[in-house]
This record gives C-alpha cells, sequence and structure tokens, in this order.
C-alpha cells in the first residue's frame, strides 16, 4: 500500500506554462514535506519542501501548496521551460528518520 | 566533490549469485539509507542506520542485508539474488535524521538474469 499518491505519472507541458503536480497521503504523523528532482542517471536531488504548520512555499519559479486538513500537498513549476523536464518525486517524513515517495511524474517540457 | 558514492554503477548477476553494494558519504552524515526504484513504484526504503552501529528495515527487506562498517560506508548485499531483484539501487545520507532531506548516490543498476 502506498503511503504517498502522486498524479499525474506523465505531464506534457509547453514552454512558459505551468506544471502541477500533486500528492496525498493519509499518515497524520508525516510531518515534513519535500520535492525531489531527478534527471536520467542521476539521483534524485532535494528541490524543494514545507512543512506542515506552512500552508505554501515558494522558491523561484517552483511553490509548494500544503494543505493539512484535506491531507494534499503540491507543487507548482511556473514559466516552465525544458531544463526542468525530468521526474519529480514527492515524499514524506515519518519519526524523523524515513521518507516515504511517491511514484514520480516524468515531466516533459516542450520548446 | 563531496557526496555519496556508490559502486559499481551497473551489475549482471545470474539468479543465485551473491552480490554487496557499496556507498561512502564524506559529509559526516550520522544516517545512511538503501532504497530500490522500479518504474511505476518511486522508491521504496529497504533499510536504514540511523546512527553508526545500528540498522532497521524498511519498507522492503526481504532478500537484503545491510552493514554499516563505520560512519561513512553502508553496504547492501544480496545473498541469493532472484529476477525480481532487478532494479536501480540508491543509497543516500542525511546529516541527523532526515530533517533536512537526504543526499542521494547516483544509483547502481542491478539486472540479475
Amino acid at each position: 500500500q502506498q503511503q504517498v499518491k502522486q498524479s499525474p505519472q506523465s505531464l506534457i507541458v509547453q514552454k512558459g506554462g505551468i506544471s502541477i503536480i500533486n500528492c496525498a497521503y493519509e499518515n497524520t504523523a508525516f510531518d515534513y514535506f519535500p520535492w525531489y528532482q531527478q534527471f536520467p542517471g542521476k539521483g534524485p536531488a532535494l528541490l524543494i519542501a514545507i512543512r506542515p504548520d506552512v500552508s505554501e512555499k515558494k522558491e523561484g519559479r517552483f511553490t509548494i501548496s500544503f494543505n493539512k486538513s484535506a491531507k494534499q500537498f503540491s507543487l507548482h513549476i511556473m514559466d516552465s521551460q525544458p531544463g526542468d523536464s525530468a521526474t519529480y518525486f514527492c515524499a514524506a517524513l515519518y519519526n524523523f528518520n524515513k521518507f516515504y515517495f511517491g511514484s514520480g511524474t516524468k515531466l516533459n517540457v516542450k520548446p | 566533490n563531496a557526496g555519496v558514492t556508490q559502486t559499481p554503477k551497473f551489475q549482471v548477476l545470474k539468479t543465485g549469485q551473491s552480490m554487496t553494494l557499496q556507498c561512502a558519504q564524506d559529509m559526516n552524515h550520522n544516517s545512511m539509507y538503501w532504497y530500490r526504484q522500479d518504474p511505476g513504484m518511486g522508491l521504496r526504503l529497504i533499510y536504514y542506520s540511523a546512527s553508526e552501529g545500528t540498522t532497521d528495515k524498511g519498507e522492503v527487506p526481504n532478500g537484503y542485508n545491510v552493514s554499516r562498517l563505520n560512519k561513512r560506508e553502508f553496504s547492501l548485499r544480496l545473498e541469493s539474488a532472484a529476477p525480481s531483484q532487478t532494479s536501480v539501487y540508491f543509497c543516500a545520507s542525511s546529516a541527523t535524521g532526515a530533517g533536512l532531506g537526504y543526499t542521494f548516490g547516483s544509483g547502481t543498476r542491478l539486472t540479475v538474469v
């Protein structure tokens, strides 16, 4: 049973558009929610993260929106660029020690 | 460059063979982790070591063993490889618990035939 559910599996966006990836969780003990970006042949790299006492966090073109009551969070990529084409994973931290990951979203930004 | 180093990068095994995947970090991190990545499944935790001298099972530990050799090194062993263990394996480390996120290695692509 997947602890963190991520959608969509794949996403195609035109250059300059907004990419939106969604995640949902059930375990209210999760207390830290990062997003990772992975390029082919590389390990995932931390992109941006949020704690549940905050509803939104923005870093450059990347924004996390967090809805604690709905147990959902999402990644928004504004002004998407071809260089953003990668696989994105959401994750949730349990017990300060273990991350549970979503299944990943493959983003393709077309020029 | 500082980071997490995994060896080997690629490996092909026959069913029943054994092998050890090596991982080393030079960031003085306390916690280390082994994940496997399969299409449509995301990353699943195999084992982790919260600190030197301790190891714990993750979501999918069956068929694997680990050793935290010292603070820098955390190895993953497959005693009798099975085709179901064909995957990409990632090692990760974090400073204290995982509160600041992981640093991942570049992965080992393992094929069991």
